[in-house]
């Protein structure tokens, strides 16, 4: 079953404003990690995080890992229009292994 | 240019047509991934491969087969395809143990009739 939820489901904003989602989990995960998926593509990686507690950047992208190892947040600031897409959250289920699972995905839309 | 590629990008097929996605990297990767993409549920693996002749099942296995005789392809094999396999289906690879250093292909989009 799903492993991963993600919320919210879908966004509608303006450019401009700025944008919280997040990702739980029923599980514990040692790897956080944030997708990108544009339109037409595969998801691109945005930020991997390690530690519980852990806050990282990539530019006007910060994802931070929740302390109880169970769940995630991204946020966007200043939202552009090359930020829409289909937002994932993902993980290892287990450490080291090659098999990740995903959440539903949060797609963005802005209203330029 | 370093890069997945996937073949084809579109298919239109019927219930019980043998068929197969092709999937090569020109990064030397020692893993590879298959996933599904349906709206709602994410992506789920289906198979993994850790190295030439090693492979096992992800979360939604059944209904594909894999092989992988060398390194840099990893072809997805619907022996009989049915309507529920109707998705959009993504090859990634990636270098070492770290799965979140994946790379994804630009995808399949598949439709069985």
């Amino acid at each position: 079953g799903q492993q991963l939820n993600q919320s919210p489901q879908s966004m509608f904003i303006q450019e401009g404003e700025d944008v919280s989602m997040n990702c739980t989990s029923s599980s514990i995960f040692n790897t956080w990690l944030w997708y990108k998926q544009d339109p037409g593509e595969g998801p691109v990686l945005l930020i991997a995080l390690y530690k519980a507690g852990e806050l990282t950047s990539n530019g006007r992208l910060t994802a931070q890992f929740g302390i109880t190892r169970k769940d995630s947040f991204l946020n966007i600031s200043a939202s552009i229009p090359s930020d829409v897409g289909i937002y994932f959250c993902a993980g290892p289920l287990i450490q080291g292994a090659q098999k990740l699972v995903f959440g539903q995905g949060t797609r963005l839309t802005i209203n330029p | 240019e370093a890069q997945v590629t996937q073949n084809p990008r579109y298919l239109i097929t019927v219930t019980g047509k043998k068929l197969t996605v092709t999937c090569s990297q020109n990064m030397n990767h020692e893993y590879m991934s298959w996933y599904r993409q349906d709206p709602g549920l994410g992506l789920r693996q289906i198979y993994y491969s850790m190295n030439v002749e090693v492979t096992d099942k992800g979360d939604v296995p059944e209904g594909y087969k894999v092989s992988r005789k060398e390194k840099r392809n990893f072809p997805l094999i619907l022996e009989s395809p049915s309507p529920n396999q109707t998705s959009l289906y993504f090859c990634a690879s990636n270098p070492g143990t770290e799965v979140n250093e994946q790379f994804f292909g630009p995808g399949t989009r598949l439709t069985v009739l």
